[in-house]
């Protein structure tokens, strides 16, 4: 089983929309996670940390279920410039603080 | 402040040559990070540099392969002998080194093509 998994997608949504991904990690005692946003021949930008409670920034919602070992982005209001890669990020752990990045989910928004 | 910053942004090779790829983090960050992305694949994880520790060279695919980070800042990526294989994106990443595995942050990339 991969340490992180997402579906691939595309996800195609007119602008206004509200769509929602997941992404499933595999280590129970995983402890940090973020969504990293990547446009097409860019680097990956971190979109937002993912905290217990959940944490919100404008449209964006991001969500963890420690019980079912996944966590959540929702998207409301899609503008033509969300059209991106979304990556799901997860801490390894280990004696070092390396990320594992999921594949991603791509999302294009259309007028 | 500035963000992280990698040199050359694009690199064309000839199949056996060396190449160097530089990394510039960002100010103050202690980690740093060596991925590579091929067209349409995931990120790839190469070597990790943290502080004054010996690094994590795990995801180094072959002994061709090398880094250095001098002075706890600026990193080299080596390729020797390089393959068309080696084609991708390389991408450095930094983070302030705490405990947890904090937010890491991208440069541009090197794009390297190797004929």
């Amino acid at each position: 089983r991969k340490e992180v998994e997402q579906d691939p997608g595309p996800f195609n949504v007119p602008e206004g929309a509200t769509v929602a991904f997941n992404c499933t990690y595999s280590n129970s005692a995983s402890q940090s996670f973020f969504w990293y946003r990547q446009d097409c021949r860019k680097e990956p930008k971190l979109l937002m940390s993912v905290y217990s409670s959940g944490n919100e920034d404008g449209r964006f919602t991001a969500q963890l279920n420690r019980a079912s070992q996944y966590i959540s982005l929702l998207i409301r209001d899609s503008k033509l410039s969300d059209s991106a890669t979304y990556l799901c990020v997860v801490n390894k752990l280990g004696g070092f603080q390396k990320l594992v990045f999921g594949t991603g989910t791509r999302l294009l928004v259309s007028p | 402040g500035a963000g992280v910053s990698q040199s050359p942004s694009n690199k064309v090779t000839e199949k056996g040559k060396d190449v160097e790829l530089r990394c510039d983090p960002i100010s103050g960050h202690t980690a740093l990070y060596w991925y590579r992305q091929s067209l349409g694949q995931g990120l790839e994880f190469l070597i990790y540099f943290q502080g004054n520790s010996a690094p994590d060279k795990s995801g180094l695919p072959s002994d061709r392969f090398s880094a250095e980070r001098t002075g706890g800042s600026v990193s080299t990526l080596t390729i020797q002998r390089t393959q068309q294989e080696d084609s991708a994106v390389y991408l450095c990443a930094s983070s302030s080194g705490l405990a947890g595995g904090l937010a890491q942050f991208f440069g541009p990339g090197t794009r390297l093509t190797v004929l």
